[in-house]
């Protein structure tokens, strides 16, 4: 069964600093993948998704993310945080009859 | 105005009673989604619908139905509610035309059930 792995609950990041939100999956064909981002009180929002070709995706916000077939890895990064970021961010697999599979998320805390 | 609107926002109801949480949009897509919250849990499916006569079950359907009124409406109820149904609930659309598949979702529906 496609599942996906965020190992990291919480995140705190200083302002400025950079950020690397980790996501592993599991999925027998070549995935489609997605990071979506919930902010407090909002719906989630899609940042970045990946489907084939350049295993570097930008997107939205100044985010972008690595695909790494070899580690089954979808890593989300952004090279200076700032305060508005913090929120929950979750990433999640394309599975067959185009249902997704998500993480279970990881909240990030910005500190000044 | 939101392309995918949840109604309501907010609810609080008793154990044992029948509530209806509503979901409309104006992107004009035929699939839409149920999905439920719980904090550690991340989101899970719990039906899925890819036209007007097509409803499925997702991996958490027990205790919930739902309704595809429309292309741009699509109901979950909760026929007895219980404790445990405490959660966020989403609801998402997508083209089926888009072979990417990106689903855009509503502002969620907290639901608290006492």
């Amino acid at each position: 069964a496609q599942s996906v792995t965020q190992p990291d609950i919480h995140i705190t990041v200083s302002e400025g600093a950079s950020l690397e939100l980790r996501c592993n999956y599991s999925y027998g064909a070549t995935p489609y993948l997605f990071w979506y981002v919930q902010s407090p009180g909002q719906g989630l929002q899609l940042l970045l998704k990946y489907f084939s070709g350049d295993t570097l995706v930008q997107g939205i916000k100044g985010f972008e993310a690595e695909f790494k077939r070899s580690q089954s890895s979808f890593n989300l990064r952004k090279p200076s945080v700032h305060w508005s970021d913090a929120a929950e961010y979750f990433c999640a697999v394309g599975t067959g009859f185009q249902k997704l599979v998500f993480g279970t998320g990881t909240r990030l805390l910005v500190s000044p | 105005d939101a392309d995918v609107t949840q109604t309501p926002r907010n609810r609080i109801t008793k154990t044992g009673k029948r509530i209806m949480l509503e979901c409309s949009q104006t992107k004009g897509h035929d699939r839409m989604y149920w999905y439920r919250q719980d904090p550690g849990l991340g989101l899970r499916l719990i039906y899925y619908s890819f036209d007007v006569k097509d409803i499925n079950k997702g991996e958490i359907s027990d205790g919930y139905s739902v309704s595809r009124q429309a292309q741009a409406k699509f109901s979950l109820s909760l026929e007895s509610a219980i404790p445990n149904q405490t959660a966020l609930y989403f609801c998402a659309t997508s083209d089926s035309v888009d072979y990417q598949n990106i689903q855009y979702f509503g502002a969620g529906t907290r639901l608290s059930v006492l």
